[in-house]
């Protein structure tokens, strides 16, 4: 069986950091490309970072470009979002996904990130 | 970045009737490769997302065959041959063919 379990979530102030960790298990990870979707309150879900097989490829929306970072350790089945000059808008539920084809059809059951003094 | 426009944003439905649900994107979904990379999202309230269709009409394993997607380029629509009380949620529809993925606003369906 799939699973995907986020942690790391929690509260911080604006312009702080956060780690997010995915463990993932039921599935050969490393053959897969990940995800991070988020979908903050009151509002719809939006595709926030892509990674690659082998960390080959990162690719980031717009809105979190040179402050998120996705990363991967193949050994541990893990994916990671390091989150920094965090800002209110950055309040949502965070998921971890398996890409799929231009999708995802594995998701966690996301971690909650909130961004307030 | 596409834009993709999903109509109504609200959808009250009576038990056993059918649903449909439309979505637009501002630019065509055909990827270099041929395929079209359109999902549809089920999510239910305090659930995570749940795919139920890709590549505009493909069912994930599991979804009941009352559901189905079609469309072509730029013009999709999601049915649902008759809504049970699970099927209470908030759908989206999703695009793959483009960086950034992008998903339209949602569309709330509910119990009459």
């Amino acid at each position: 069986e799939v699973q995907l379990v986020e942690s790391g979530g929690g509260l911080v102030q604006p312009g702080g950091s956060l780690r997010l960790s995915c463990s993932t298990s039921g599935f050969t990870f490393s053959r897969y490309w990940m995800a991070w979707v988020r979908k903050a309150p009151g509002k719809g879900l939006e595709w926030v970072a892509n990674i690659g097989r082998e960390e080959g490829e990162k690719f980031y929306v717009d809105s979190v470009k040179g402050r998120f970072t996705i990363s991967r350790d193949d050994a541990k089945n893990s994916l990671y979002l390091q989150m920094t000059s965090l800002r209110d808008d950055d309040t949502a539920v965070y998921y971890c996904a398996r890409v799929d084809w231009g999708s995802s059809d594995f998701w966690g059951q996301g971690t909650l990130v909130t961004v307030s003094s | 970045d596409v834009v993709m426009t999903q109509s109504p944003l609200s959808l009250p439905v009576t038990l056993g009737q059918p649903a449909s649900i439309s979505c637009r994107s501002s630019q065509s979904l055909v990827y270099s490769d041929g395929n079209t990379y359109l999902n549809w999202f089920q999510q239910r309230p305090g659930h995570s997302p749940r795919r139920l269709i890709y590549q505009i009409s493909k069912r994930d394993s599991g979804v009941p065959d009352r559901f189905s997607g079609s469309g072509w380029d730029t013009d999709f629509t999601l049915e649902i041959s008759r809504v049970e009380a699970e099927d209470v949620g908030i759908y989206y529809c999703m695009q793959g063919s483009n960086w950034p993925y992008t998903f339209g606003q949602g569309t709330k369906l509910e119990i009459k």
